[in-house]
């Protein structure tokens, strides 16, 4: 399968700074990638979608401002945990897909854990 | 809305046993199906899926079929050994999009 990673693998922050994270396609290019939270013991939710060139489409609940991603190119995405609290401390996640029929599923990194202190 | 319920864990098995983990859901319309695994260390990994109903996915000895009359896609395997422990998830899309919905995962572990 097709591989992503996601950078940094875990990161404290200090409560009113900014953490950004990368996910990277390695050998594909990545029309849409996807951004996911998981609190302990709960399911991944989904925050946002993004397609390389365009704005983010944030599902309902997600303050836009406070998490800014950005799809650059084709095999980078960011996400962007401005302003940092400790209710922001999570496991965050991101997949991402190619139109191609060959790479038709989703395929995730490794994910981030987020400490906020 | 969609979501996705899913067998608490977690699961403590001995090799060779049997291993389901129930999985039900809600979605309108015809979702599709999924099962991901996530193996210590590393990102979620597609185990197999279902797109419509009756539809039987499988793979690593796994199976799980797709029940519309049940809204239900229950994951079985046979003989369990102790590389599959991992955790395990179900979930949903609503289209071939793949912005899915997931259960809570569960933590199976296989013991020799």
């Amino acid at each position: 399968g097709a591989v992503v990673s996601q950078h940094p693998s875990w990161v404290i922050c200090k409560s009113g700074t900014s953490v950004k994270i990368e996910c990277r396609s390695l050998d594909f290019q990545a029309t849409t990638m996807f951004w996911y939270r998981q609190f302990p013991k709960q399911s991944l939710m989904l925050m946002a979608t993004s397609n390389e060139g365009s704005k983010a489409t944030y599902e309902q609940g997600v303050e836009k401002d406070k998490f800014l991603i950005n799809h650059a190119s084709l095999t980078l995405s960011t996400l962007t945990v401005t302003s940092a609290h400790p209710e922001d401390s999570s496991f965050y996640i991101c997949s991402a897909r190619s139109e191609g029929k060959r790479l038709a599923e989703a395929f995730f990194g490794q994910g981030t854990r987020l400490t906020v202190v | 809305g969609n979501s996705v319920t899913q067998m608490e864990g977690p699961v403590t098995l001995s090799e060779e046993a049997f291993l389901t983990i129930n999985c039900t859901y809600t979605a309108t319309g015809y979702p599709s199906l999924f099962w991901y695994v996530q193996y210590p260390g590393e990102g979620l990994q597609l185990l197999l899926k279902a797109t419509k109903a009756d539809d039987k996915g499988s793979n690593k000895g796994f199976e799980a079929t797709y029940r519309k009359e049940t809204t239900s896609f229950h994951l079985e395997k046979g003989s369990v050994q102790v590389s599959d422990s991992a955790v395990y998830f179900c979930a949903l899309s609503r289209s071939n999009d793949y912005k899915l919905s997931f259960g809570a995962g569960t933590t199976v572990t296989v013991r020799a």
